[in-house]
């Protein structure tokens, strides 16, 4: 596509139910993020993936939260228990990650609820 | 490891002011320099970037130099709008086993008519 997609871009959600984000980044782009952000707040790093390489989870607050990215290309990002502390917009972007061409390119988020 | 500090918000300027935004930062070896901009209830996107020491990004009037000896990136304009009011990052990109972005905790402008 021409840009990075996500879905839902709002969903509400009952605390202790699990969610699921999704990712469709830029064709060809190698690199994808998942970055939180709380109203009025900066952007918290969630996970970073690059190629075949193992995801940067350094960023992930809880073992409820969980990412993959199936064949390099679509990602979800899966909070299981929410809690109403999760209560967020959620960003994904993609970079070509290529010398000179690292740019993110961002969605326009998934606004979650948690009730 | 890598990483930006910017200047705290929020900023609150008069229309047709100065603008400047401090951001430094660390990292080793020769990052990529960027701010982007996230307007009110859109998304974040890219204002401008500088790939080498002493580039000059430019974009809407916006500009910010790549200063190795000093370490930073700081984004000025000669004469805000208040069209300009958002909340800006800076944020750089370097090889620590892949090209990983890392962005400073944004400052919100806010210009008055």
């Amino acid at each position: 596509g021409a840009g990075v997609s996500q879905s839902p871009s709002n969903k509400v959600t009952e605390k202790g139910k699990d969610v699921e984000l999704r990712c469709d980044p830029i064709s060809g782009h190698t690199a994808l993020y998942w970055y939180r952000q709380s109203l009025g707040q900066g952007l918290e790093f969630l996970i970073y993936f690059q190629g075949n390489s193992a995801p940067d989870k350094s960023g992930l607050p809880s073992d409820r939260f969980s990412a993959e990215r199936t064949g390099g290309s679509v990602s979800t990002l899966t909070i299981q228990r929410t809690q109403q502390e999760d209560s967020a917009v959620y960003l994904c972007a993609s970079s070509l990650a290529l010398q000179g061409r690292t740019e993110a390119f961002f969605g326009q988020g998934t606004r979650l609820t948690v009730v | 490891g890598n990483s930006v500090t910017q200047m705290e918000g929020p900023v609150t300027l008069s229309e047709e002011a100065f603008l400047t935004i401090n951001c430094t930062y660390t990292a080793t070896g020769y990052p990529s320099l960027f701010w982007y901009v996230q307007y009110p209830g859109e998304g974040l996107q890219l204002l401008l970037k500088a790939t080498k020491a002493d580039d000059k990004g430019s974009n809407k009037g916006f500009e910010a130099t790549y200063r190795k000896e000093t370490t930073s990136f700081h984004l000025e304009k000669g004469s805000v709008q208040v069209s300009d009011s958002a909340v800006y990052f800076c944020a750089l990109s370097g090889y620590t086993g892949g090209f990983k972005t890392i962005f400073g905790a944004g400052t919100r402008l806010f210009v008055k008519a």
